[in-house]
């Protein structure tokens, strides 16, 4: 149980264009939904949360025009990167979670924009 | 301040030998620790987890330990595989505040045949 997972597992893009991430959770309905970035070696820094029907919560200095979030069911939260650019490249992964019980992650999608 | 600390970075453990992960936390209010264990390219893993009513838990060859008068906690891997070699991040929560995690910085795990 509590399987997250994460659609596509990597993408490449040029720069200039915008790029889908979907993250479902598989076998429960997640109240809260996060993503996150991760550069090598460092450890997760959460971009923002999100909530079933309501609008996502971003962390400071995560631009909310540029990684849009939407949560559009219990099961499914996307982000969506504006106006890709290299610097955008990373590893981008999300979690869900039901009240009282922790987060379980997706395996994370890897985003290269040339 | 909501922050965990995390040590070593980096560890190099024999075949067989415990590793030992240490974490401490500030916000006396967090009252979830869970573990993770990350793989190269892949999401992190709920490896074990503790609330603070307990001193220590054990699942297989993973064990925590607790001391929530210093506000620390371990991870302990014995007799560590191979396998094992990824990368542990600690994490702390409030249950009633959203389970939004605050993670440790992590640490390299590298079991040496």
């Amino acid at each position: 149980g509590a399987v997250v997972s994460q659609h596509p597992s990597w993408v490449i893009c040029k720069s200039g264009t915008s790029v889908k991430i979907e993250c479902r959770s598989l076998d429960f309905q997640a109240t809260t939904m996060f993503w996150y970035r991760q550069f090598p070696k460092q450890s997760l820094m959460l971009m923002a949360t999100s909530n079933e029907g309501s609008k996502a919560t971003y962390e400071q200095g995560v631009e909310k025009d540029k990684f849009l979030i939407n949560h559009a069911s219990l099961t499914l939260s996307t982000l969506t990167v504006t106006s890709a650019h290299p610097e955008d490249s990373s590893f981008y992964i999300c979690s869900a979670g039901t009240s009282g019980e922790t987060q379980y992650f997706g395996p994370g999608t890897r985003l290269l924009v040339l | 301040q909501q922050q965990v600390k995390q040590s070593p970075q980096s560890l190099i453990v024999q075949k067989g030998g415990i590793s030992i992960i240490n974490c401490a936390y500030e916000n006396t209010a967090f009252d979830y620790f869970p573990w993770y264990q990350q793989f190269p390219g892949k999401g992190p893993a709920l490896l074990i987890a503790i609330r603070p009513d307990v001193s220590e838990k054990k699942e297989g060859r993973f064990t925590i330990s607790f001391n929530k008068s210093a506000k620390q906690f371990s991870l302990h891997i014995m007799d560590s595989q191979p396998g094992d070699s990824a990368t542990y991040f600690c994490a702390a929560s409030i249950s009633n505040a959203g389970n939004m995690l605050t993670f440790g910085g992590g640490t390299r795990l590298m079991v040496k045949p």
